[in-house]
């Protein structure tokens, strides 16, 4: 059966330092890969989309971006972090047509202080 | 701009009664739309599908209607029970791999 997993569960940084989220899908190939941040009481915001390694779609401007540098990983990172990067950040795959649906990570609460 | 609307009051009702939810849209012709349950501190857990060519889907306790006419579904837990009690978000399919998600609505069962 397909696992995600991501890594930290919490996370507490202080502004302008930086960050990296990893997230890794078990048990398929080739998935549709997600990120989204979620504040509290609000929808989730795509972030990042990946169809492939290496190939990135970025949905929000901001000082976050994304990379796959396998076929089941993916990565978030930022160089400075800002105070409104704080959420609950959740990582997602998908696979077959494109609006197919998603399976959810048990997502990272990152603070930013 | 696409937009997607769930109460966002919190929905309580009797163990045993039926929950109703509801979903609407607006400026979108979505193809796809579906339903999540989300626990505090998880990541959300897919529960059903529709195709805009399908009035109504079922599984187990649940149904989900979708009236692309009216842009709503509507999502139905019959027999609900105090497990249930969690938020449930309605998300539509917007076109390539985008899917765009409302906010939720947070449904409480009473024992």
């Amino acid at each position: 059966s397909q696992t995600i997993h991501q890594w930290p569960a919490t996370l507490v940084q202080p502004v302008g330092s930086p960050l990296s989220l990893e997230c890794t899908v078990e048990g398929t190939s080739n998935p549709n890969l997600y990120w989204y941040r979620q504040a509290a009481g609000r929808g989730l915001q795509l972030l990042f989309y990946s169809v492939g390694i290496g190939q990135i779609s970025s949905e929000v401007p901001q000082n976050l971006s994304a990379s796959r540098p396998q076929d089941r990983q993916f990565i978030l990172s930022s160089k400075k972090l800002l105070l409104s990067d704080s959420g609950f950040y959740l990582c997602a795959w998908s696979v077959g047509f494109e609006g197919s649906e998603q399976y959810f990570g048990p997502g990272t609460r990152l603070t930013v202080t | 701009s696409q937009k997607i609307e769930q109460n966002s009051e919190a929905l309580n009702i009797q163990e045993g009664k039926t929950a109703t939810l509801t979903c609407n849209y607006t400026n979108y012709s979505p193809a796809y739309l579906q339903w999540y349950r989300q626990d505090p501190g998880r990541g959300p857990v897919f529960l059903l599908l529709i195709r805009e060519n399908e009035k109504e889907k079922r599984k187990e306790r649940l149904k989900v209607t979708f009236d692309t006419t009216l842009k709503q579904s509507l999502f139905h837990i019959t027999a609900s029970q105090p497990a249930d009690s969690a938020t449930y978000l309605c998300a539509l399919h917007t076109g390539g791999f985008k899917t765009i998600f409302g906010a939720g609505t947070r449904l409480f069962v009473k024992a």
